[in-house]
Formats: structure tokens, sequence, C-alpha cells
């Protein structure tokens, strides 16, 4: 089945740095990716959507100057957290669909870990 | 935008007891509705998916959820639950045409011995 892989599983960073999570489609191409936060018991929150070749669409509230989202090819994209503050502390996921429609279902990566202290 | 909302937050159930978690969606024209879990550790896995058709939807590992429109309901069920049903399950609807998904609060399950 389609594999998405997300590197790093955890980070820990100190409060100041930038960190870089990659996210990538390992036997699809992936148009579209999405990524995620997760604070601990609660949903999955859309961060933004990230498109091939293009600028992410960022949702409301989520800062683009912070959370700065590479999509350089077909199946990697980038997520950045710069000047990382402990309130970022939190669990990111990316997600991607193997087939182009809109209503297929989404591949997980597990997800990295961001600690900042 | 679509939407979908979770009953229960949290539900603790001994082996072989049965399921229901509850969902509804906001949304009353065409309707694309997903359950997934993630169990302790792991990604999120897609259990099943509503698109058309039979209502009653069967998925993975004994999971099915039953789309009934009068009442906005998506219901995930299950018989005969085992402890490694143990996880947190999510219901999602597509929330726009690029299929970004809109998760619901999320279903804490344990399944005692």
């Amino acid at each position: 089945g389609a594999v998405v892989s997300q590197h790093p599983s955890w980070v820990i960073c100190k409060s100041g740095t930038s960190v870089k999570i990659e996210c990538r489609s390992l036997d699809f191409q992936a148009t579209t990716m999405f990524w995620y936060r997760q604070f601990p018991k609660q949903s999955l929150m859309l961060m933004a959507t990230s498109n091939e070749g293009s600028k992410a669409t960022y949702e409301q509230g989520v800062e683009k100057d912070k959370f700065l989202i590479n999509h350089a090819s077909l199946t990697l994209s980038t997520l950045t957290v710069t000047s990382a503050h402990p309130e970022d502390s939190s669990f990111y996921i990316c997600s991607a669909r193997s087939e182009n429609q809109y209503n297929s279902p989404l591949h997980f990566g597990n997800g990295t870990r961001l600690t900042v202290t | 935008a679509q939407s979908v909302s979770q009953h229960n937050h949290h539900v603790i159930l001994s082996e072989a007891a049965s399921l229901e978690l509850g969902c509804n969606y906001s949304y009353g024209g065409t309707v694309n509705l997903f359950w997934y879990v993630q169990y302790p550790g792991q990604h999120l896995q897609l259990l099943l998916k509503y698109f058309s058709g039979d209502p009653l939807v069967k998925g993975i590992k004994g999971f099915e959820a039953e789309f009934i429109k009068s009442k906005f309901s998506f219901n995930l069920r299950k018989p005969s639950v085992q402890w490694s049903d143990t996880a947190e399950y999510f219901c999602a609807v597509p929330a726009d045409s690029w299929g970004k998904l809109q998760f619901g609060a999320g279903t804490q399950v344990v399944v005692t011995p």
C-alpha cells in the first residue's frame, strides 16, 4: 500500500532555533500534501495544504512566516518551524493521497514529536 | 464547510463488549465520510469510508459504519471488541475540493481484558 514517511520521528531543539521536518511519499507521487498538528488529547488540526511547485495554502491563524512549507518535488514536502518557541511543541503529522481524487483516503506519516526547550 | 462532531471523548469497555462510536456531520449535500484509527504510537490508518451506495459500510478488523442521512450520522460499530482495539478513533470529512480533511475531536477507546 501507499506509504508516507516522515523524518525525524522526534526532535528536541532549543528556543529560537529552526527545525525542518520532511514528508516523503515512498511509492507514489503526491501533488498535494497536508500538514496537521495534534496537541495532546486533541484532534488533528490542519495547518496547511502543500502543493508541488507552488505556494502552500495556510489555514486561518497559522503563521506562514513561522511554518515554512516547501513542496519541491512530487514526493517531498518539508515543514520548517522557524525560531521555535516552547508553545510550538507539538506532534506534527503529514499526509498525502495516492489517488488524484479529493475524496480518496489520505495516507499519514508517523508524525514528528517536536519539543522546544 | 463540512464538519463532523464526535459525541464520546472517552470510552472504556471490556473485551467482547459491543462498541458504537457516534459521528454526526453537518452538511446535507453529497457526503463522503471516513473513520480513521490511531493505535498507540502509530500513525493514522483508514478503517473505512463511505462515498455512496450501500449505507452499511464494512471496514477492516471487523468494524462497520452505517450512514443514516436522516440523522446526519455515520456511527462506527464493532460487535465484539478485543484488547487490541484500544486506540483513538477519528471521524473525518473532506472540507474542500482539494480533499483536506476535517477531523472530529476523536474518541479514546480503552478495552480492558
